[in-house]
């Protein structure tokens, strides 16, 4: 139990476009689901938390209008990359938290690996 | 605000060897701390967890120990085999639902 899933998996882009990335929890319903960023042989930096039918809260240095996120149901958040530009390459994960399960506990997706040429 | 800070960054044990990672973690207020390994181009796994109410977790050959009064906790793998190359991140929060803060990783490699 307890699966996140991410869609794409990769995805290349040219500097402009903007990218959906999708994050779903497919076996438990997530009322907070959360946004990390990965460089290569890096720690996960967090960029924001998304609640159902809320805002999400954006980390410092984090921009908003860059990083549009939606968790518009229980089992569904999105990131949006928009006007995507070659800093913005990066593996982005995602993670969800299970209530009704250990309330800490994150379980996390596989990952998008992300190329803006 | 939290910080964890983990070490060694690398490790290089034989297989068979025991493996340890250990954190230290700055806010007395973090109550939870899992440990997850994460292979290359993959999102990270939780391998296993402790809460602040236990001094010791263990799972096979895997087992965590935390320290409150030291603010730290460790990762100990046993019989370590090939498979458990990866990279290993400790975390920490402070309640339920508020973000994990991750140490760098450790990379753990297992040579046969």
């Amino acid at each position: 139990g307890a699966v996140v899933s991410q869609h794409p998996s990769r995805v290349i882009c040219k500097s402009g476009t903007s990218v959906k990335i999708e994050c779903r929890s497919l076996d438990f319903q997530a009322t907070t689901m959360f946004w990390y960023r990965q460089f290569p042989k890096k720690s996960l930096m967090l960029m924001a938390t998304s609640n159902e039918g809320s805002k999400a809260t954006y980390e410092q240095g984090v921009e908003k209008d860059k990083f549009l996120i939606n968790h518009a149901s229980l089992t569904l958040s999105t990131l949006t990359v928009t006007s995507a530009h070659p800093e913005d390459s990066s593996f982005y994960i995602c993670s969800a938290r299970a209530p009704g399960l250990a309330e800490e506990t994150q379980y996390f997706g596989p990952g998008t690996r992300l190329l803006v040429l | 605000g939290e910080n964890v800070e983990q070490h060694p960054s690398t490790l290089s044990v034989q297989e068979g060897d025991s493996a340890v990672i250990k954190c230290t973690y700055s806010d007395s207020a973090s109550n939870y701390f899992p440990w997850y390994k994460q292979e290359l181009g993959k999102g990270p796994q939780l391998i296993i967890d402790i809460r602040s109410n236990v001094g010791e977790k263990k799972d096979q050959r895997i087992a965590v120990t935390l320290n409150k009064t030291a603010k730290h906790f460790s990762l100990h793998i046993t019989e370590t085999q090939p498979e458990d190359s990866a990279v290993y991140f400790c975390a920490a929060t402070r309640q339920a639902g508020t973000a994990l803060i991750f140490g760098k990783g450790t990379t753990l490699s297992v040579s046969s």
